[in-house]
């Protein structure tokens, strides 16, 4: 099946350092990524949308200038948390939507565990 | 707004038994609807998919059903074993639209 990497796995930084983290397709082409953050106990929240070859859509209350998205090629998209604090701190998911599949069929990564002191 | 709720935020049952998870909707008329499991630490995993012209899926012991008068999905694991415990997340969807997660439901199956 599908699958769908992400790396890091987890990252500690400090507080005003930015971090990126990239999402791979790995056996199938996405020109739609998606990228997540969950909070402990909490469901996952849609944060953009990253098309490639053009600028991310953003979910309202996510700003895009803290979390640059970038979707260079149809297997990678990579998200930057820009200068960030410890409420950045969470489980960070991207998705991928197969261009050849299904347009219901997402495929998930591993996700990001992101920790700032 | 949309909103997706899942009956409860933790389930216990014993081995063997079927779990029975309830995902209801409200000012929403997803195209269909999809469950997920994610284990801790985990991103998710697709289960199955149900459009909403289906009244039933199945796949070995999974089963769902949706059901558009009540606004609801039912998710089904009978003979349900211990490797069963994760957290069962509803989403829905429409043609062109993106995902609306529910907050999931933590199953706990007992030996």
């Amino acid at each position: 099946g599908a699958v769908v990497s992400q790396h890091p796995s987890w990252v500690i930084c400090k507080s005003g350092t930015s971090v990126k983290i990239e999402c791979r397709s790995l056996d199938f082409q996405a020109t739609t990524m998606f990228w997540y953050r969950q909070f402990p106990k909490q469901s996952l929240m849609l944060m953009a949308t990253s098309n490639e070859g053009s600028k991310a859509t953003y979910e309202q209350g996510v700003e895009k200038d803290k979390f640059l998205i970038n979707h260079a090629s149809l297997t990678l998209s990579t998200l930057t948390v820009t200068s960030a604090h410890p409420e950045d701190s969470s489980f960070y998911i991207c998705s991928a939507r197969d261009v050849g599949g299904a347009q219901e069929t997402q495929y998930f990564g591993p996700g990001t565990r992101l920790l700032v002191l | 707004s949309q909103k997706i709720e899942q009956n409860s935020e933790a389930l216990n049952i014993q081995e063997g038994k079927t779990a029975t998870l309830t995902c209801n909707y409200t000012n929403y008329s997803p195209a269909y609807l999809q469950w997920y499991r994610q284990d801790p630490g985990r991103g998710p995993v697709f289960l199955l998919l149900i459009r909403e012209n289906e009244k039933e899926k199945r796949k070995e012991r999974l089963k769902v059903t949706f059901d558009t008068t009540l606004k609801q999905s039912l998710f089904h694991i009978t003979a349900s074993q211990p490797a069963d415990s994760a957290t069962y997340l509803c989403a829905a969807g429409g043609y062109g639209q993106n995902f609306v997660f529910g907050p999931g439901t933590r199953l706990s199956v007992l030996p």
